[in-house]
């Protein structure tokens, strides 16, 4: 069975900062893993999307890397700003077709 | 371009009851998941619609069930509430099938509470 885990549970940085979160995962039979974003009472904003056959993502200050035979994500956070402060999600999608989500990584980013 | 839209945004209701929660996809997108979020789970997929047809369900009991229309709307329905089924449930959209890896589009939201 698939399980995600993602560490930390919380993260608490000065801004300008950068910042590395982990996402790992016990199967590798993925096809893709994607990394998400929460604000507190909103939905999810997908930041990037690495399909299985991929290393590595970029958009903007954010670079998500993959290594599926270790079962290891990381989400690159460049010269951190408040505007980043909310909670992180990976998810993979699995051998069922189904989206696996780790319970997140809460960012605080203090001026 | 609207994005995901879920009604109700908030709602309570009593255990033994039953609730009905809608999700307007962005225009021109065909695939429709729901997805529920607990303090104590986290977020667990529940089903996927594509073309008006259930591709996917994760695993939650009978009492979960939803459908898709023909434009694409989506509804979710949870019958007989237990205090447990309290939740943030979120729908997400997107052009293609999640199987095929299309980007996922949330919307804000249903928060339903048991009481």
């Amino acid at each position: 069975k698939q399980e995600v885990t993602q560490i930390p549970a919380a993260l608490s940085v000065p801004e300008g900062e950068n910042l590395v979160l982990n996402c790992s995962f016990t199967d590798s039979a993925i096809y893709n893993l994607q990394w998400f974003r929460q604000d507190p009472g909103k939905g999810l904003t997908s930041l990037l999307l690495i399909q299985s056959s991929q290393r590595e993502q970029t958009s903007g200050r954010l670079n998500a890397s993959l290594d599926k035979s270790s079962g290891r994500s990381t989400l690159y956070i460049a010269a951190s700003q408040p505007g980043d402060s909310a909670t992180y999600l990976c998810a993979v999608l699995d051998s069922n077709y189904q989206l696996i989500w780790g319970a997140g990584t809460k960012l605080i980013i203090k001026p | 371009k609207a994005g995901v839209t879920q009604t109700p945004r908030y709602l309570i209701k009593t255990r033994g009851q039953q609730v009905t929660l809608s999700c307007s996809p962005i225009s021109g997108h065909r695939s429709v998941s729901w997805y529920q979020q607990t303090p104590g789970q986290g977020l667990q997929f529940l089903f996927e619609y594509f073309s008006e047809t259930q591709r996917n369900k994760g695993n939650f009991p009978g009492r979960f069930s939803g459908r898709q229309f023909s434009n694409s709307r989506s509804e979710m329905n949870v019958s007989t509430l237990e205090l447990g089924d309290s939740a943030l449930y979120l729908c997400a959209s997107s052009l293609v099938e999640t199987g095929n890896t299309g980007e996922l589009f949330f919307g804000e939201g249903s928060r339903l509470t048991v009481l």
